[in-house]
């Protein structure tokens, strides 16, 4: 069976300042890989996942995560991030050939601040 | 595309009551359905798988007869919360798969606080 965990429970940032959100995963299968965000009140809404090809995946409104295959890793990264951006943000697996259940990690709130 | 309603988004019912939540694809047919709690500040736990026409598959834990899914059509699952006391009171997010086999797509969430 996969796990996820994202090591850091809590991030603070200043605005404007890059940012880094840890998930690693552990699978003997090869995975699927998913970030979901989430703002208060509200389900989650997809962010970016890797599938297959490249490994450098990116979003619509800056973030991108790459795929580690030798590290088992899928960290989420921001260079430069906005007040807005304030959420919880989960990483998610599911293992190929395997259905479509997801696997997710504890979250991590980043809190950005003017 | 591939949206996902829930309803209500947010209620309040007494200790002892039953309350049901429905969850909607609203522009693809939904071949499987999950159902997640979710307690504050914690990630998501998964309840239950179900699949269109089929009894749900439940989590180790989670109590068939408390918390009564029905995936009648492939774009309707209904959660039943049956004698509702506090302890239940939490988040609970549905999702569904359909157009892409390997991902999920997440209603909005429906808040269940039992007094």
């Amino acid at each position: 069976a996969q796990s996820v965990t994202q090591l850091d429970s809590q991030v603070p940032v200043f605005e404007e300042a890059p940012v880094e959100l840890r998930c690693n995963y552990s699978s003997s299968v090869s995975v699927y890989l998913f970030w979901y965000v989430q703002y208060p009140n509200q389900g989650l809404q997809l962010l970016l996942k890797y599938l297959s090809g490249s490994t450098l995946v990116e979003s619509i409104n800056g973030f991108e995560a790459e795929f580690n295959k030798s590290q088992t890793s899928f960290h989420l990264r921001k260079p430069s991030v906005h007040i807005s951006d304030t959420a919880e943000y989960f990483c998610a697996v599911s293992e190929k050939n395997a259905g479509n259940m997801l696997t997710f990690g504890g979250g991590t709130r980043l809190m950005v601040k003017p | 595309g591939a949206v996902v309603s829930q309803h209500p988004s947010r209620v309040i019912c007494k200790s002892g009551t039953s309350v049901k939540i429905e969850c909607r694809s609203l522009d693809f047919q939904a071949t499987t359905m999950f159902w997640y709690r979710q307690f504050p500040k914690q990630s998501l736990m998964l309840m239950a798988t179900s699949n269109e026409g089929s009894k749900a598959t439940y989590e180790q834990g989670v109590e068939k007869d408390k918390f009564l899914i029905n995936h009648a059509s492939l774009t309707l699952s209904t959660l039943t919360v049956t004698s509702a006391h506090p302890e239940d009171s939490s988040f609970y997010i549905c999702s569904a798969s359909g157009p892409n086999p390997y991902e999920q797509y997440f209603g909005p969430g429906t808040r269940l606080t039992v007094t």
